[in-house]
């Protein structure tokens, strides 16, 4: 089945200790990033990944790292959580050549204490 | 202006009403265009893509007027499962970068009754 997985779905953590959330796609695609959600905000995006080892900024990148070392992994990494990042977290993939459809996980739900 | 609008409702309606979601877009470069659906926390699936000739799937038909730079969906004869949001999508324009960036709406709310 194609899908988009996340890992946890849900944390509670503690201001400082650092975390990353997985992100895995089976569809063989070139394109994934990673969404924050907050109410009145919509979706804005974190990070993106064209190809492997190609990143770029989105549009709230602060506190975040991201890494594509393989084509179908695209972590999510806060290396010093703050309260602010308490938000629901979504990756998604898509192919590339121009096909603009995203396929999004299932997402993550974190709480920063 | 926001870059991509819509009306966040919430949109109460009774089984059977058909309903209109208007979303209007500031990037008169934009190409793509997309209606996802969200169910609450959930993550968005694709409703389905906004053509230039206007589409239908179903009870859903959207629409893209770029003259006047908006998209709408219209939904008939409404099902308690149609509830959920209704997200606009707009992609960022012609550019090699923006062209690949979207832009997404809050969403509209909406809610079938029994």
């Amino acid at each position: 089945e194609a899908q988009v997985t996340q890992n946890p779905r849900y944390l509670i953590t503690v201001t400082g200790k650092k975390l990353t959330v997985t992100c895995s796609q089976n569809m063989n695609h070139e394109y994934m990033s990673w969404y924050r959600q907050d109410p009145g905000l919509g979706l804005r995006q974190i990070y993106y990944s064209m190809n492997v080892e190609v990143t770029d900024k989105g549009d709230v990148p602060e506190g975040y790292k991201v890494s594509r070392k393989e084509k179908r992994n695209f972590p999510l990494i806060l290396e010093s959580p703050s309260p602010n990042q308490t938000s629901l977290y979504f990756c998604a993939s898509r192919a590339g050549g121009g096909q603009q459809t995203q396929y999004f996980g299932p997402g993550t739900r974190l709480l920063v204490l | 202006r926001k870059e991509v609008e819509q009306d966040p409702g919430p949109f109460n309606v009774p089984e059977g009403a058909t309903v209109a979601f208007n979303c209007t877009y500031s990037n008169s470069a934009s190409q793509s265009f997309f209606w996802y659906r969200q169910d609450c926390r959930k993550e968005p699936k694709l409703l389905m893509s906004v053509y230039s000739s206007g589409n239908e799937d179903g009870r859903f038909t959207a629409q893209l007027n770029r003259a006047s730079q908006y998209i709408s969906l219209l939904i008939r004869d409404s099902k308690l499962s149609d509830s959920a949001t209704y997200l606009c999508v707009v992609n960022g324009g012609t550019n090699a970068g923006n062209n690949r960036k979207l832009i997404w709406g809050l969403g509209t709310s909406l809610a079938v009754n029994p």
